[in-house]
């Protein structure tokens, strides 16, 4: 079958370092995708791996294993409006359509 | 700017009624469009994927004469709940793919409306 697994929720300080990981067992790959979810909006695009290695983009980088099924979300700096659900999801095929994590809670403190 | 927009943006009806939402790809043509539901604390749950020019394929559990699904153009899909009952309260939420920027690394992100919350009373 088709999963995605992702911690359900974590804490951290305001101004440090988090690292959300995802992994995933698909029937096929053709891409790793990070989105941002705030409570009561709809989900944002933050990143996409396809080949292994390291994607950054700002306070933001994202991170890519194929062999292992495994990524990460690494985010520095950590601001209080990072606090949001953060969602990984996997093409598996040629087609548009996304296989979901249930998401992981990111709560910031001051 | 937004690329992907929904309307109504929240929704009160009374139980047997039918709601429209409409999602509309804004400067870009999608033949596929997703519509999603999300409960409160809960993750997205896939509903159905909408093609245009052809009948919509829906998610298993997910009943198709309940949830109407119409792509009449490459940038427009529709979403009726049909005779709502107050457990369709949720918020619902319309994708598209659009590529990507970036070369060879590009591909298709889906962008998401801002998403519909509709409640039964």
């Amino acid at each position: 079958g088709q999963n995605i697994d992702q911690p359900t929720e974590m804490t951290a300080t305001e101004g440090a370092i988090v690292q959300i990981n995802c992994t995933y067992q698909t029937s096929g790959f053709n891409g790793l995708f990070w989105y941002q979810q705030h409570a009561g909006e709809a989900p944002t695009f933050l990143s996409y791996n396809v080949l292994d290695g390291l994607e950054e983009k700002g306070r933001f980088s994202s991170f890519l294993s194929r062999s292992k099924g495994y990524s990460y979300l690494l985010l520095k700096e950590l601001q209080m409006k990072d606090s949001a659900s953060y969602l990984c999801a996997v093409k598996s095929d040629s087609n548009y359509q996304l296989i979901w994590g249930a998401g992981t809670k990111l709560i910031i403190k001051p | 700017g937004a690329v992907v927009s929904q309307h109504p943006s929240w929704v009160i009806c009374k139980s047997g009624t039918s709601v429209k939402i409409e999602c509309r790809s804004l400067d870009f043509q999608a033949t596929t469009m997703f519509w999603y539901r999300q409960f409160p604390k809960q993750s997205l749950m896939l509903m159905a994927t909408s093609n245009e020019g052809s009948k919509a394929t829906y998610e298993q559990g997910v009943e198709k004469d309940k949830f109407l699904i119409n792509h009449a153009s490459l940038t427009l899909s529709t979403l009726t709940v049909t005779s709502a009952h107050p457990e369709d309260s949720s918020f619902y939420i319309c994708s598209a793919p659009r590529p990507g920027a970036g070369g060879a690394r590009s591909s298709y992100e889906q962008y998401f409306g801002p998403g519909t919350r509709l409640t039964v009373t």
